[in-house]
């Protein structure tokens, strides 16, 4: 499978505990990005990685959000002490360069109770 | 901030007819302009890319037009089809490329 996995799909979880989430990119692709979309809405940008090097955070990405990208590889979404406005789909994608468009992932829903 | 405005009702139209889906943006235009498709529960998924310069792109059944000086991009999609039914998501890429601005869909429907 040559796309972006992002695991896990579904993730339920309680107010106030932390979460994880993992994107695989597709490996020749350098920048990685991660979005949330909201039911209705269209994906709005959290942040983005060229390798391992974090260029650009959103300010919808506040200080319990943390994103990390190891060695320019897989990469990984924290959302700490999460509240039930965190509920929504985070998405994945990376981009082989600026003549093409972005490969997404299906996504991980989020749904804080 | 920049905004994108999509058509705002759900478009619903007969198979057979050419669908056409509107985004119009404010402010100062992008280096290029793209459309996605959307499923329930799924990523979106990249359609066509028209840059600034560019009047018109064709891919198969889609056709994309850019025009600047209105602040408009059409998508259309001839001899629409049942399995055309989604959303599709206009985005803007300004030159830095380093994020993409999304539209809020428009849902289309293609009855039989």
């Amino acid at each position: 499978d040559t796309g972006v996995s992002q695991d896990p799909r579904h993730k339920i979880t309680k107010r106030g505990q932390n979460v994880t989430f993992r994107c695989d990119p597709i490996s020749e692709h350098n920048r990685l990005y991660w979005y949330r979309q909201t039911l209705g809405q269209g994906p709005e940008f959290l942040t983005y990685f060229q390798n391992e090097a974090q260029l650009e955070k959103s300010r919808l990405l506040s200080d319990r959000f943390s994103a990390e990208r190891p060695k320019g590889s897989f990469s990984t979404l924290e959302i700490q002490r999460t509240e039930q406005g965190d509920s929504a789909m985070y998405l994945c994608a990376t981009l082989r360069g600026s003549n093409y468009g972005y490969t997404f992932g299906s996504g991980t829903r989020l749904t804080v109770v | 901030s920049q905004k994108i405005e999509q058509n705002s009702e759900a478009l619903n139209i007969q198979e057979g007819k050419t669908a056409t889906l509107t985004c119009n943006y404010t402010n100062y235009s992008p280096a290029y302009l793209q459309w996605y498709r959307q499923d329930p529960g799924r990523g979106p998924v990249f359609l066509l890319l028209i840059r600034e310069n560019e009047k018109e792109k064709r891919k198969e059944r889609l056709k994309v037009t850019f025009d600047t000086t209105l602040k408009q991009s059409l998508f259309h999609i001839t001899a629409s089809q049942p399995a055309d039914s989604a959303t599709y998501l206009c985005a803007l890429v300004y030159s830095s490329a380093s994020k993409i601005i999304f539209g809020s869909g428009t849902r289309l429907s293609i009855r039989p």
